[in-house]
């Protein structure tokens, strides 16, 4: 039981250029999120999907596009990357569902650092 | 914005209970107060979370005042792996809306 897992750990781009960061969790959980963290600053959300075939923007989704490919799967993708988004990205999901209410714990994956240079 | 106000750093002698406070004076009666920590680069981990009674579990006691407008996380027996950033968060009881993070206090256990 992996929890959840994220794919690349490190990441260097040039401006200009695309890249898709992947999650995957193995909880069976139906809601997902993407977070971005910024140096000495907390988590900002940036996407989330609340269940298989729905996607919400966050706090800060300007730049970025999200694809929640099935169940287990949600990915980010920087369509034309910028300096400004050199940043640490966490993926995170919980049991999620209206019938859970409060008892909502997120789970998170160990970040991707992104440089864009 | 974050609906919560924490001091941005704690100090905390090992072995000694940590006692980190939050301020929500803002909060709704359908709003849960939750407890999550980040140790160094790591994803935060969820710690607590409560509405209006006082909670404990295997990690932490949560202390919420009776009016609610704050509360107060106790790591009882503070180790140096305690060090780390701590998050108070605000969220409503229903449907799926994401946490919401703050800056949260930083707590350096110290030998």
């Amino acid at each position: 039981n992996a929890g959840v897992t994220q794919t690349p750990k490190f990441q260097v781009l040039k401006t200009g250029q695309s890249m898709t960061l992947q999650c995957a969790q193995d909880m069976n959980h139906n809601s997902m999120y993407w977070y971005r963290q910024d140096p000495g600053m907390g988590l900002r959300l940036i996407y989330y999907s609340a269940s298989e075939g729905t996607t919400d923007k966050g706090e800060v989704p300007n730049g970025y596009n999200v694809s929640r490919l099935n169940k287990r799967e949600f990915s980010l993708r920087l369509e034309s990357a910028a300096p400004s988004q050199t940043s640490v990205y966490f993926c995170a999901s919980s049991e999620g569902g209206a019938r859970q209410g409060a008892r909502e714990t997120q789970y998170f994956g160990p970040g991707t650092r992104l440089l864009v240079l | 914005d974050a609906k919560t106000t924490q001091p941005p750093s704690m100090d905390c002698a090992e072995g000694r209970a940590a006692n980190l406070p939050c301020n929500h004076s803002t909060i709704s009666g359908n709003e849960y107060v939750y407890w999550y920590r980040q140790i160094h680069s790591q994803g935060p981990q969820y710690i607590i979370h409560g509405l209006k009674n006082n909670e404990t579990n295997e990690m932490a006691s949560l202390i919420i005042t009776e009016d609610r407008k704050s509360s107060t996380l106790i790591l009882p027996h503070a180790t140096l792996r305690d060090t780390a950033v701590y998050y108070c968060i605000v969220r409503p009881y229903s449907g799926n809306t994401p946490l919401v993070f703050g800056k949260g206090t930083r707590l350096s256990v110290i030998a």
